[in-house]
């Protein structure tokens, strides 16, 4: 089943507690994105990479990183420097930077508490 | 700046009704367009984009670059049609990212 995978669906962590979200992608794409999905607020870019080994910082980068070290996988981590990281997150991809269609993951809802 | 506004965040119709799901956006080239639903408990997806001119599960949206508008329409609301609707614009540069709206959540009543 091709697609955009997400993990895990929930994730609780305490505050001050770095956490990684994981998203992977067997459609070859090789633009990949994450976005903060909050209610009244749509979807917020946070970090987005167009190729392996490179990454841009998005509106909303501040307190979360990325790596892309391979051209499937593209984790986030919510580190403690994220003010607000109870969110849901949603990772997406497409098959370069200039195609039209994001394909989305189910998305990760984090809790911190 | 380029901007996607959607003005309602709650529209509710009943069913057999005519809904419109308003878009706005700001751009300053040839904008390219796409509505993407989000049904509960599933992933967000394409619906349509302007650039094909279809009309999917029966909703059709028509560029309107005088007014810079790209309504979402469909002549009779059914319920399977209640979802998170999020109307996004691709922007300019060399990444074209897209940009949402902050979405219209559409309830469609019996």
């Amino acid at each position: 089943d091709g697609g955009i995978t997400q993990s895990p669906k929930y994730l609780f962590r305490k505050e001050g507690q770095n956490v990684t979200l994981s998203c992977e992608q067997n459609l070859n794409h090789d633009a990949m994105y994450w976005y903060r999905q909050d209610p009244g607020q749509g979807l917020r870019l946070i970090y987005y990479s167009q190729i392996v080994n490179d990454f841009q910082k998005g509106d909303i980068a501040e307190g979360y990183s990325v790596s892309r070290e391979k051209k499937e996988s593209f984790p986030l981590t919510v580190t403690s420097a994220q003010k607000n990281p109870t969110a849901f997150y949603l990772c997406a991809s497409r098959v370069g930077q200039g195609a039209a269609e994001a394909f989305f993951g189910q998305g990760t809802r984090l809790t911190v508490v | 700046a380029q901007r996607v506004t959607q003005p309602e965040k709650l529209l509710s119709v009943f069913k057999g009704a005519p809904v419109e799901l308003k878009c706005n956006y700001s751009y300053s080239g040839s904008p390219e367009l796409f509505w993407y639903v989000q049904y509960s408990r599933q992933r967000l997806q394409l619906l349509l984009r302007h650039i094909s001119r279809e009309s999917i599960k029966g909703f059709t949206a028509d560029l309107n670059k005088g007014e810079t508008s790209f309504h979402l329409k469909k002549p009779f609301a059914q319920e399977e049609d209640s979802a998170m609707y999020y109307c996004a614009l691709r922007g300019g540069g060399s990444q074209g990212n897209l940009i949402f709206g902050k979405g219209t959540k559409l309830s469609v009543k019996p």
